[in-house]
């Protein structure tokens, strides 16, 4: 069975200052991950993709995540935090189920908190 | 690019009374469609899915039942709500590969 873990409910990081989002996934078999970021009241906006290809995955924002097969992990990155960048961000993992579906399993979410 | 509309965007219904949303997807065909539920405070919880015209996959066994009458329309329902069906509803639609993308979403509150 997939499951993700995002490993902090909360993270608060200053104005320009680096963001690090944790997410460790477990998959029997090379998944694709995704990060999306959720503002208020919005819906989910896809920030980047892991399909397999590159490692280091870049994104929109200035956002990029490294897949670690080692480590299982999919963490989230950002060399400096901007106030627009206060939202939640989901980590997502992506069995391929019947018909070319993609049931997405979801992390419980990230609040991130941008301190001027 | 697909563009996904979502109405209405707010909703406060009795409990006991129907539900109907709708979902619709413009700029591709024959899409993957999905709906969730974000329940406050909590991750999102996929609802039902399908793969073409009258065809509907449910995941979780509830209150709602799904829809699609046409090829870029996804409706979801209810005939008696409860309580526990507040929520923050959104459809997505599946990219060429296996990215979704996420309508604006319906909140719906259920007093």
């Amino acid at each position: 069975a997939q499951s993700v873990t995002q490993l902090d409910s909360h993270v608060s990081v200053s104005e320009g200052t680096p963001v690090l989002l944790r997410c460790n996934y477990s998959s029997s078999y090379s998944p694709s991950l995704f990060w999306y970021v959720q503002h208020p009241n919005k819906g989910l906006q896809l920030l980047l993709k892991y399909t397999s290809a590159a490692t280091l995955v870049k994104g929109i924002n200035g956002f990029e995540a490294e897949f670690k097969k080692s480590e299982t992990s999919f963490h989230l990155t950002k060399p400096s935090a901007h106030m627009s960048d206060a939202a939640e961000y989901f980590c997502v993992v992506s069995p391929l189920g019947t018909s070319g579906t993609y049931k997405y399993i979801f992390g419980t979410g990230t609040r991130l908190k941008v301190l001027a | 690019s697909q563009t996904i509309h979502q109405w209405p965007a707010t909703l406060v219904q009795p409990v006991g009374s129907p539900l109907s949303l709708e979902c619709t997807v413009e700029g591709t065909s024959n899409p993957n469609l999905y709906w969730y539920r974000q329940a406050a405070g909590r991750g999102l919880q996929l609802l039902f899915y399908s793969v073409g015209i009258g065809q509907i996959s449910s995941e979780v066994p509830q209150n709602l039942s799904a829809s699609r009458p046409q090829d870029r329309q996804f409706i979801l329902s209810s005939k008696k709500l409860l309580l526990s069906d507040s929520g923050f509803y959104l459809c997505a639609c599946q990219g060429a590969y296996n990215e979704q993308f996420f309508g604006p979403g319906t909140r719906l509150t259920v007093l």
